[in-house]
């Protein structure tokens, strides 16, 4: 059963320190998204890759966010340094890259900065 | 830029009761339309997809939506709902390969 696999599920970490995510998406998907999912903002789209470069990052907060893709099975999303605001749920979901692809999504980061 | 507006942010409403959950969208292009559902504490499925052709698609668990491209709608039923449809309700708009969604509607169905 083909899925998007997020890591770590749940990460709490003091403010000041870097945290990163990882996301590994289906075999043979070429497109990925980030999210981040807040109450108040709802889900905001981070940043998308496809073919593993960056084709949008504008939702992403220059400063302190980071995301690449070392390689196809893997993309990273970076804080450094974290802090409160951040705390969110991070999704990542991957796509065909076709003009009538759907997102994938993982089970998601649920980062808390204290 | 596309842009997706969900008109309610919590309904409330009885088991057997009929759904209709609205979406308008805004993008200059050809489109393509999600409907995804989030249960408490899990990650976004997808229930419907639009991408061409029938405008009124049918999606799991009885769901249904409708393409009204005069309207810039896409909007969201299902007949009689169910305890187990509580959930919030994800209208996403791809425009250019980005997916852009809603602020979602949070469905809560009284047994």
């Amino acid at each position: 059963d083909a899925r998007v696999t997020q890591t770590p599920r749940d990460k709490v970490t003091e403010m000041g320190q870097e945290v990163t995510m990882r996301c590994q998406p289906i075999l043979g998907h070429n497109t990925v998204f980030w999210y981040r999912q807040t109450m108040m903002q709802g889900l905001e789209l981070l940043a998308y890759f496809r073919n593993r470069a960056p084709l949008d990052d504008s939702g992403m907060p220059k400063d302190r966010f980071s995301a690449e893709m070392p390689d196809a099975t893997l993309a990273t999303l970076k804080i450094q340094p974290s802090e409160p605001r951040d705390s969110a749920v991070y999704f990542c979901a991957s796509g065909s890259g076709g003009s009538n692809t759907e997102a994938f999504f993982g089970q998601g980061t649920r980062l808390t900065v204290v | 830029a596309q842009s997706v507006s969900q008109h309610n942010h919590h309904v409330i409403l009885s088991e057997a009761a009929s759904l209709e959950l609205g979406c308008n969208y805004s993008y200059g292009g050809t489109v393509n339309l999600f409907w995804y559902v989030q249960y408490p504490g899990q990650h976004l499925q997808l229930l419907l997809k639009y991408f061409s052709g029938d405008p009124l698609v049918k999606g799991i668990k009885g769901f249904e939506a409708e393409f009204i491209k005069s309207k810039f709608s896409f909007n969201l039923r299902k007949p009689s709902v169910q305890w187990s449809d509580t959930a919030e309700y994800f209208c996403a708009v791809m425009g250019h390969g980005k997916i852009i969604f809603g602020k979602g509607t949070r469905l809560h169905i009284l047994p």
